[in-house]
């Protein structure tokens, strides 16, 4: 298997632009999460899938953010409009157990945003 | 919902020597403790873990200690290497009801540097 798949690996956007960061998570697991990771806050969850419905997004920072999963395969994070704080580098990880099994993260997507 | 705190926030120790690093949690619901090692521009990969019902785990040079009493619980290395230069990550999972079920909750994460 080749892991958690994650597109692109480095995005540099303008501020006020769209951004869509894409994931593939392994083949059988069932949960998917997001999250963002900084020097200042570390690293954070911000949302969590189930069976491809979201479970928890408390951890979304506002409402420019949003995350879909459309199947079993792939889910997509958006920022719309992005802006320089946003700046990070975003994981994916999957699992097939939230209580018993470990998360595997994807390569993660560096994003900078000007 | 959950805490994690870990200390040192750096850590720098000669090749050969031991590095412990510690984490406490706030949450007495959390039963499960895994360790992540970043290497610079890497992903996250899981080294050791330990459950609750467990006082100490040891993989070779590395080996987790838990207090469930105290809440913390501690990661160390022996014999330190210069690639095991990296960024370590606590975490703790909740495995009760509610909206916080299953989730990790992270450290701020340790930089260490092994020095040859």
């Amino acid at each position: 298997d080749a892991g958690v798949i994650q597109s692109p690996r480095h995005e540099v956007t303008e501020m006020g632009q769209e951004v869509t960061l894409r994931c593939k998570p392994i083949s059988g697991h069932d949960y998917l999460f997001w999250y963002r990771q900084t020097m200042m806050r570390g690293l954070e969850l911000l949302i969590y899938f189930n069976n491809n419905v979201p479970i928890d997004d408390s951890g979304m920072p506002e409402d420019r953010f949003s995350a879909k999963m459309p199947n079993a395969s792939f889910s997509t994070l958006k920022i719309q409009p992005s802006e320089p704080r946003d700046s990070a580098v975003y994981f994916c990880a999957s699992t097939t157990n939230i209580a018993k099994n470990i998360q595997y993260f994807g390569a993660g997507t560096r994003l900078s945003v000007l | 919902g959950e805490n994690v705190e870990q200390h040192p926030s750096t850590l720098s120790v000669q090749e050969g020597d031991s590095a412990v690093i510690k984490c406490t949690y706030s949450d007495s619901a959390s039963n499960y403790f895994p360790w992540y090692k970043q290497e610079l521009g890497k992903r996250p990969q899981l080294i050791i873990d330990i459950r609750s019902n467990v006082g100490e785990k040891k993989d070779q040079r590395i080996a987790v200690t838990l207090n469930k009493t105290a809440k913390h619980f501690s990661l160390h290395i022996t014999e330190t290497q210069p690639e095991d230069s990296a960024v370590y990550f606590c975490a703790a999972r909740i495995n009760a009801g509610g909206t916080s079920y299953g989730k990790l909750t992270f450290g701020q994460g340790t930089i260490l540097t092994v020095h040859p």
